[in-house]
């Protein structure tokens, strides 16, 4: 069964604070890793993709890295700031031809205090 | 740039009506489009998706269904509302399918 596992599931820290988001996932055949933000009562907003062939993506502040033989994936917030509180869902996409979908992890939810 | 339009925002409706929710898709032509669920303590769940006019795949055997009448155009529809369909309704699109997806703000479904 395909899985997506996301570590911790809460996270409270103070502002300037730089950490990290882990994900974990059993398939090894992925066709790419997903970053997603989602603020309460909202949509998803898509933060970093990284495909299959790559070992890390960065945007900003924000830099996500692959390692496809350990099915692991971190999400690396620098100084972090009381807007990046939100929750933050990671999801692969399966390598499955016509039939290709994300599965998702339950997000890890994360408070940044001033 | 792709943006994603739900409506409604917010619904309440009893055991046994009927439901329709519209996305409406701007910004690019034949996308990419899907319906998901995000239920409380739940991730996200793959309902319907579509890659053309007309064409929908079901993910999970259940009592709703989609419907792709235009282009830009992505309906989720059920005949009698189930208690279980509570939840959090999302309607994504994405150019290719090597581009990320794009999301709307949802519609947040609420069965008495």
């Amino acid at each position: 069964k395909q899985e997506v596992t996301q570590i911790p599931a809460a996270l409270s820290v103070p502002e300037g604070e730089n950490l990290v988001l882990n994900c974990s996932f059993t398939d090894s055949a992925i066709y790419n890793l997903q970053w997603f933000r989602q603020d309460p009562g909202k949509g998803l907003t898509s933060l970093l993709l990284i495909q299959s062939s790559q070992r890390e993506q960065t945007s900003g502040r924000l830099n996500a890295s692959l390692d496809k033989s350990s099915g692991r994936s971190t999400l690396y917030i620098a100084a972090s700031q009381p807007g990046d509180s939100a929750t933050y869902l990671c999801a692969f996409e399966n390598n499955a031809g016509n039939n290709r979908k994300l599965i998702w992890g339950l997000g890890t939810s994360l408070a940044v205090n001033p | 740039s792709q943006t994603i339009h739900q409506w409604p925002a917010t619904l309440v409706q009893p055991v046994g009506s009927p439901l329709s929710l519209e996305c409406t898709v701007e910004g690019t032509s034949n996308p990419n489009l899907y319906w998901y669920r995000q239920a409380a303590g739940r991730g996200l769940q793959l309902l319907f998706y579509s890659v053309g006019i007309g064409q929908i795949s079901s993910e999970v055997p259940q009592n709703l269904s989609a419907s792709r009448p235009q282009d830009r155009q992505f309906i989720l529809s059920s005949k009698k509302l189930l208690l279980s369909d509570s939840g959090f309704y999302l309607c994504a699109a994405r150019d290719s399918l090597n581009q990320p997806q794009h999301f709307g703000d949802g519609t947040r479904l609420s069965i008495l």
